[in-house]
């Protein structure tokens, strides 16, 4: 079955500190899709990233980069130098191949950045 | 602004009753997905329609139907509401099941 866990359900840090997310998932597809989205206080969720299962490279966009290992099932989420607006929770997910789609969810970490 | 739309942003009814939640997707978009979000659960899949046709199937209850129509628009039917159908639920639509996914800003529904 395929699952999803983010073992950090809270994380509290202070502004322009570093931070990483971490999310493990399990399949056994071979073809599957990771992805992060960011949920603010206001409710909405944001698109952040997504990875194709046979793509290992490092990606960086901003303050943002992730790792993904294919080896040990991982694909962390690290902020630099975080600042308060980065405040949200965040979830990683996994799709499964086509001809679905569905996206499952790990139970998400909330992350706290205090000035 | 991720171009999905739903209405109503917040709909507060009682336990016995039905709503219909509404969903536009992004332009262009051809499938849709809903979800429900919840203390307890989480975010869990509900149901994926692609071009008019139910594509996948979730943890979705009997109590509950959705449709897309052909301007791609869904619905999503809850019936028979118990309070435990209190949540957000989200409506999301990509281009392809294999493209990322648009949220729009959801629906929370309260059952009292």
């Amino acid at each position: 079955a395929q699952k999803v866990t983010q073992a950090q359900t809270e994380i509290s840090v202070v502004e322009k500190e570093d931070v990483t997310l971490d999310c493990v998932y399990e399949t056994r597809d071979t073809t599957y899709y990771l992805f992060w989205y960011k949920q603010p206080p206001s409710g909405e969720l944001v698109f952040l990233i997504r990875r194709n299962s046979f793509d290992e490279q490092n990606e960086i966009s901003g303050r943002y980069s992730w790792n993904f290992q294919k080896s040990t099932s991982s694909f962390n989420f690290t902020i630099t130098a975080s600042q308060v607006v980065d405040s949200a929770v965040y979830f990683c997910a996994l799709s499964e191949i086509p001809p679905g789609g569905k996206l499952i969810f790990g139970q998400g970490t909330e992350l706290s950045v205090k000035p | 602004d991720s171009g999905v739309t739903q209405t109503p942003k917040h709909l507060i009814t009682a336990t016995g009753q039905r709503v219909t939640l509404r969903c536009s997707p992004r332009s262009g978009d051809l499938s849709v997905y809903w979800y429900q979000q919840s203390l307890d659960q989480g975010l869990q899949f509900l149901i994926q329609y692609y071009n008019g046709e139910e594509r996948a199937k979730g943890n979705i209850l009997e109590r509950f139907s959705a449709q897309q129509f052909p301007d791609l628009h869904s619905e999503l039917n809850l019936s028979s509401l118990e309070l435990g159908d209190s949540a957000l639920y989200f409506c999301a639509s990509s281009v392809d099941p294999r493209d990322e996914q648009f949220f729009g800003p959801g629906t929370r529904l309260t059952v009292l």
